[in-house]
């Protein structure tokens, strides 16, 4: 079955500079990748997605990039702001199985 | 997307009791998705609940610990059952993404204590 590896696991950086977040999956089948943001006491959030036939996408200040041959794909954040402070899944999916990575704790400081 | 709600949203129960959960979408969706975070952890499917049809359960998960229902497109309810505190999570339901296919969209959880 898929897996999905992501990193890191805990990302602190300063308020303004930007943040990257990586994962990379095992099953070639997978041809959807969305990216979740947790906040604390709350579901997962759908922020951004992407579909294998692209190779990147922008949504403001967040943009996500797909390499199918490598088999990674990337968040970025640009100007973050303390409200992007959450957990941030990665997930691939083949079909209707979607497996979701660790996570990463981001910290944006003021 | 979805407005998707669970009740409840936190308990504290005793080890040897069931909890049941309830999710309520504000549309009709085909899949509906159980999923459990342990504290710090990531999300493992549970079960993907269809309409109509029988829960299809990951491996590790059996349908005697974690009983679910689907009676309708809107509604379903997951039970777990002779609780002990290493069931102690938040439980997450989610939907598939009808709108803009294969996303799923998740409830708030259910916090579960197990003492």
């Amino acid at each position: 079955g898929e897996n999905v590896e992501q990193h890191p696991s805990t990302l602190s950086v300063q308020e303004g500079d930007s943040a990257v977040i990586k994962c990379t999956y095992s099953d070639s089948a997978s041809n959807y990748f969305p990216w979740y943001k947790q906040e604390l006491g709350k579901g997962p959030q759908l922020i951004i997605d992407i579909r294998s036939n692209v190779g990147e996408k922008k949504d403001q200040r967040i943009a996500v990039t797909l390499n199918k041959t490598a088999k990674h794909f990337s968040l970025h954040i640009t100007e973050t702001q303390p409200e992007d402070s959450a957990v941030y899944f990665c997930a691939a999916t083949a079909d209707d199985d979607m497996r979701f990575g660790a996570g990463t704790r981001l910290t944006v400081k003021p | 997307s979805a407005v998707i709600s669970q009740k409840p949203s936190r308990d504290i129960c005793q080890r040897g009791t069931s909890l049941t959960i309830q999710c309520q979408v504000d549309s009709q969706v085909t899949m509906m998705f159980w999923y459990r975070q342990q504290p710090g952890q990531s999300l493992t499917l549970i079960a993907t609940a269809n309409q109509g049809s029988e829960a299809t359960y990951e491996s590790g998960f059996v349908i005697d610990k974690f009983p679910i229902s689907r009676p309708n497109l809107t509604f379903s309810t997951l039970t777990v059952s002779n609780m002990s505190p290493e069931d102690s999570s938040i439980y997450l339901c989610s939907v598939d993404g009808r709108w803009s296919g294969r996303t799923q969209y998740f409830g708030p959880g259910t916090r579960l204590t197990v003492l």
